[in-house]
């Protein structure tokens, strides 16, 4: 049973860098087939893609959020990360992992994890 | 960015009710728009993938339809309690990006 298990601080001060982990257990992040992704949602907001990748280390980024995104995949601890600079209030959100297909049909998702942005 | 307006935002509806959400795509997306459920608390549940294919598990009274390249629809036939929540569309033609999503609450 495949499971995604989001890990990183809860609360971010403005302008400094949000940094989650994403920890994969039950398939291997190194499998051909699947790309591995991080979708986030605004409290009471919709859901906001931000970017995957792919196990060679390909990634794709939203235009929106491209300058301040960086994904990277650690094929060794089977775990990829996300990681977001100068972040500020409107980046506070629940941060989810995913598994997606070439389609970026999401078909696993991590249980979420609520980042705050506050001084 | 390829940019996706849902609508209505919200709609109240009833047990046994037919309800549709609409999805348009700020340009051609071909088929390649998905739709999800959300309840509250809980990660978004694929039900619809390619506009019109049914997610393996889920009840055939949801279906998604194609009416052009930018226009796509979400039906639920026969609104059952469990079928109250919000519903995004994602389209996976340029990367990804969502609509604001169309919540069906109870009338």
């Amino acid at each position: 049973q495949l499971q995604l298990q989001e890990s990183g601080p809860g609360l971010v001060r403005p302008s400094e860098t949000l940094s989650l982990t994403c920890s994969v257990s039950g398939a291997s992040i190194s499998g051909t087939t699947y790309y591995w992704g991080w979708i986030r949602q605004s409290p009471g907001k919709g859901l906001e893609w931000i970017g995957s990748i792919f196990f060679s280390g390909t990634s794709y980024y939203s235009p929106s959020l491209k300058s301040r995104v960086t994904i990277s995949i650690d094929s060794s601890k089977n775990q990829f990360s996300l990681r977001l600079t100068s972040v500020t209030a409107a980046d506070t959100a629940v941060y989810y992992c995913a598994r997606h297909n070439h389609e970026y049909q999401v078909r696993w998702w991590g249980q979420g994890t609520l980042v705050a942005v506050s001084s | 960015d390829v940019q996706m307006t849902q609508s209505p935002s919200s709609l109240s509806a009833s047990v046994g009710d037919r309800v549709t959400i609409t999805c348009q795509a700020s340009q051609d997306i071909k088929n390649h728009l998905n739709w999800y459920q959300q309840k509250p608390g809980k990660a978004p549940k694929l039900l619809i993938y390619d506009a019109s294919n049914l997610e393996t598990g889920v009840p055939s009274r949801f279906s998604g339809s194609r009416r052009s390249g930018t226009d796509f629809t979400l039906t639920i036939n026969n609104l059952q309690p469990e079928d109250f929540a919000t519903y995004y569309c994602q389209q996976s033609d340029r990367l990804s990006s969502f609509g604001g999503g169309s919540k069906v609450e109870i009338k």
